[in-house]
């Protein structure tokens, strides 16, 4: 079975950094894509990083407004990603949620305000 | 960047009703488009994968159909567990999401 778990959320102050992680079993992970998607209180949904596996070098890409702030990363070893955010911004609210394919995790609550 | 729009943004149907969904490409995105199923509190479900494939588990009352720019969701027969909202995501060319339908029962 695959399972998809979130961790790391919670509440920060603008400009300040979070490190969410997402633990996962049931696949093959070592050769999968993984996704950081979010969805804003409205309800809206996002892609926000996707990074490819060790055979694609361990690509990355960023949707255009967390370019230069956010950062996707990997530990095969463990079978988890990571994304680091830095300098977060109000409109960073969200729900984010780690995916593998149609995968999701249950998602974790990101809230930046002063 | 693909733009997607989805329509109708609110449905009401009745138990036993066929209800459709679609969603319009602002450009061709081949058969890469996913349908997702988000209930109240719950994170989003797949349920139809590139275009016509039905992910595991899921009922075969969802079908999806189209190709290029317009694709539609379709639930053959209504019923009470599928009030919930849909997504459409394309996936060709980065990721984008519709903005949603909300499915109600009337």
């Amino acid at each position: 079975e695959v399972q998809v778990l979130e961790s790391g959320g919670g509440l920060v102050q603008p400009g300040n950094s979070l490190k969410l992680s997402c633990a996962t079993s049931g696949f093959t992970f070592s050769t999968a894509w993984m996704y950081w998607y979010r969805q804003f209180p409205e309800k809206r949904l996002e892609w926000v990083a996707r990074i490819k596996a060790k055979s694609n070098n361990y690509a990355t890409d960023y949707t255009e407004s967390v370019k230069g702030r956010f950062t996707i990363s990997r530990d095969d070893s463990k079978s988890s990603i990571y994304l680091q955010m830095n300098n977060l911004k109000e409109e960073d609210t969200a729900i984010y949620y780690c995916a593998w394919r149609g995968y999701w995790g249950q998602g974790v609550m990101v809230t930046v305000s002063s | 960047d693909i733009q997607m729009t989805q329509s109708p943004s609110f449905l009401s149907a009745s138990v036993g009703d066929r209800v459709t969904i679609n969603c319009k490409a602002s450009q061709n995105i081949n058969k890469y488009l996913d349908w997702y199923q988000q209930k109240l509190g719950e994170a989003p479900k797949l349920l139809i994968y590139n275009t016509n494939s039905l992910h595991t588990g899921i009922p075969s009352r969802f079908s999806g159909s189209g190709s290029g720019t317009d694709f539609t969701l379709t639930i053959s027969s209504l019923q009470p567990e599928d009030v919930a909202t849909y997504f459409c995501l394309q996936h060709n060319s980065g990721n984008t999401f519709g903005a949603g339908t909300k499915l109600e029962l009337k």
